[in-house]
């Protein structure tokens, strides 16, 4: 099991409400991502981070931010939660950069926006 | 663009029978390919990482091939355990740091 985690597990909020997802990871992994997985479809990339102070969007344009001011941690806020945002987000992270190295995800939040 | 197939989408099959689970792709250029199994409410767990030399691989009752040309993968299931009801998702990392995720299959094994 790998060590990394996720909070809450499962949230429920109303339209218009900031939320913040919460990602940590105790392995000193320089690298951290985060995915939106929508039933039944492929893992897209939101944001991911090479190390402290570094972020970048990914390959899924998203409306939330992300911020990576300790290398443990690695949170999400969406400022405005919309029905649209409903998914299930996924933190990782990697040791490296290299090719090989694996990605350990943690196990999710899902996320319902009413 | 860059794709990854996955077939078939849904998977039943009865505890203790064989199974076997397609991934094809159009990544290139190619690095390498992991499958990963994801229980339902959890994130995925790496099973096996093929790279562009590799034709098989085993983790114990999983096996994974490769077949480099034909853009193909495999992930064998003997003897299935209930345990192994989940969604097997392959990725396919080329060029410098992309990866390409599939759908998944999802698997269910019936006592």
């Amino acid at each position: 099991e790998a060590d990394i985690y996720q909070t809450p597990r499962y949230l429920v909020i109303g339209t218009g409400k900031k939320i913040t997802l919460e990602c940590s990871q105790t392995m000193g992994h320089d690298k951290m991502y985060w995915y939106q997985q929508d039933p039944g479809m492929e893992l897209h990339l939101i944001h991911y981070s090479y190390g402290v102070n570094s972020t970048e969007k990914g390959d899924l344009s998203s409306e939330s931010t992300v911020s990576r001011i300790r290398t443990e941690h690695f949170p999400l806020t969406l400022e405005s939660a919309r029905p649209s945002h409903t998914s299930q987000y996924l933190c990782a992270s990697s040791r490296g950069q290299g090719s090989s190295y694996e990605q350990y995800f943690g196990p999710g939040t899902r996320l319902t926006v009413t | 663009k860059n794709q990854v197939e996955q077939s078939p989408q849904s998977l039943i099959i009865l505890e203790g029978k064989n199974c076997t689970l397609q991934c094809n792709y159009t990544v290139s250029p190619f690095s390498n390919l992991r499958w990963y199994k994801q229980d339902t409410g959890r994130g995925p767990v790496s099973l096996t990482i093929m790279t562009f030399s590799e034709n098989t691989k085993s983790n114990g009752r999983y096996t994974a091939t490769l077949d480099a040309d034909t853009k193909q993968s495999s992930l064998h299931i003997t003897a299935s355990q209930l345990s192994d009801s989940a969604s097997y998702i392959c990725v396919v990392r080329g060029g410098a740091d992309g990866l390409t995720f599939g759908k998944g299959t999802h698997l269910i094994i019936q006592p």
